[in-house]
């Protein structure tokens, strides 16, 4: 079993729909937790940072850490066609960058 | 403020020559970090300096991989010989210091033919 796991897509759904994008770990000792955003041909930019369990709202974006179950979830309300890239979820045991474990990224296509 | 900055953004080589790749980190940021990307995957870290000294290079190949930072600011990644394994996006990151937000670069894609 990987570490963490997360499903690659790609999900297409349609402009104005809320997205639900996931992840689950098996490592208890993650305390940090994160999702990154990537455009094509682009690096990885920071979206969401939440410590430890509950929600986290940023806009149009909410994380939720659920970690009696290891499952994370990022969604994403009134979603836009500048929405699609590829999220990956990370996450680490200390905290900021160091020893991030990635999930392989979830490829989401907003239709407009 | 200027972000981090990579290159080559492209390289094509065969098996068994040598590459080497370039990172200019955020001014002022001590920790900087090399990631491999491989196509459908996400990022794994392959080396991590703290200033000018390795913090963390376990899962660096260190029989054909190695990775200098010198005077704590610009890094190099070198690659010698490289196989067909290797084709992959390396990613440059940053941060201030330890635990805090890295920042990306835009990746050097390696294609090893």
């Amino acid at each position: 079993q990987k570490e963490v796991e997360q499903d690659p897509g790609p999900l297409s759904v349609p402009e104005g729909a809320i997205v639900s994008l996931n992840c689950t770990y098996s490592n208890s000792a993650f305390q940090y937790f994160m999702w990154y955003r990537q455009y094509s041909r682009k690096g990885p930019e920071l979206l969401m940072y939440t410590y430890s369990s509950g929600n986290k709202e940023d806009g149009r974006f909410t994380a939720q850490v659920d970690k009696s179950s290891k499952y994370i979830s990022l969604f994403i309300r009134d979603s836009q066609p500048s929405d699609s890239a590829t999220y990956l979820c990370a996450m680490s045991v200390g905290g900021g960058a160091d020893g991030l474990t990635f999930g392989k990224g979830t490829h989401l296509i907003i239709q407009p | 403020e200027a972000g981090v900055a990579q290159s080559p953004r492209y390289k094509i080589i065969e098996k068994r020559q040598s590459v080497a790749f370039w990172c200019n980190p955020i001014s002022g940021h001590a920790t900087l970090y090399w990631y491999q990307q491989i196509l459908g995957q996400g990022p794994k870290l392959l080396i991590q300096f703290q200033n000018n000294g390795v913090v963390d290079d376990s899962q660096l190949p260190k029989d054909r991989f190695s990775a200098e930072r010198l005077k704590g600011v610009d890094s190099t990644l070198k690659i010698q010989p490289a196989k067909l394994e290797d084709s992959a996006v390396y990613l440059c990151a940053s941060s201030l210091m330890k635990n805090t937000e890295a920042f990306f670069g835009q990746g050097t894609r390696l294609t090893v033919v």
